[in-house]
């Protein structure tokens, strides 16, 4: 059963960067058939597409967040993840990590979410 | 790119059927047969219901249904049941992006 954990700070500083991680176990991260994706939800509010990477390291980032965002993946660990600048209160919100499939260009397993907070 | 623009709520009985819109430009649902339907209950994460406007994957019950017209993206759930009630979010590729709806709120009476 593919698993994705999301892991990092939950508590951020204005103007620091955030920095998280999506573990994936259970299946391989270096599949032709997926893409990897991060998104956001702040609290109360909808979701919001931040960027998703291929295993090669091809990335696609959301227009009004690719000045800051940047996505990186590491197949030896079957890891990839998000590095997020220069935030602010706005960027408060849970982070998912999910898995995009290539073809159906759909987010169809998602991992649990963390929390971070940008406060000082 | 503006979010797709989906009902704050709606709202219906058990056994009753509901229909949640999701409206977006030629620049995303218009162009692509490629809208999917999450279904988020609190604190959870996200559950796929929906996808390429009107498939279900494995497991997803064959009440919840999707259909496209132009840039409006449909979900309908028939035969309302209480642990249907939650957020419903639609999701359109949009041409090397992806942008969500921002969220409907069922409530089941």
């Amino acid at each position: 059963q593919l698993q994705l954990q999301e892991s990092g700070p939950g508590l951020v500083k204005p103007s620091e960067t955030l920095s998280l991680t999506c573990t994936v176990s259970g299946g391989s991260i270096s599949s032709s058939s997926y893409y990897w994706g991060w998104i956001r939800q702040p609290p109360g509010k909808g979701l919001e597409w931040i960027g998703s990477i291929y295993y090669s390291g091809s990335t696609y980032y959301n227009p009004s967040l690719k000045s800051r965002v940047t996505i990186s993946v590491d197949t030896s660990k079957n890891q990839f993840s998000l590095k997020l600048s220069s935030v602010t209160a706005a960027d408060t919100a849970v982070y998912y990590c999910a898995r995009l499939l290539t073809g159906d260009r759909v987010f169809d397993y998602w991992g649990q979410g963390t929390l971070v907070t940008v406060s000082s | 790119q503006s979010a797709l623009t989906q009902p704050a709520s709606v709202s219906g009985s058990p056994g009753q059927s509901i229909t949640i819109s999701c409206t977006g430009t030629s620049s995303d649902v218009g162009s692509y047969n490629l809208v999917s339907w999450y279904q988020q209950h609190p604190g959870k994460a996200p559950k796929l219901m929906i996808y390429e406007v009107s498939k279900r994957p494995s497991g997803v019950s064959n009440r919840f249904s999707g259909s496209k017209s132009g840039n409006t993206a449909s979900l309908t759930i028939s035969g309302l049941q209480a642990e249907d009630e939650a957020d419903y979010y639609c999701c359109s590729y949009a041409g090397s992006s992806w942008v969500f709806g921002g969220g409907t709120k069922l409530t089941v009476l």
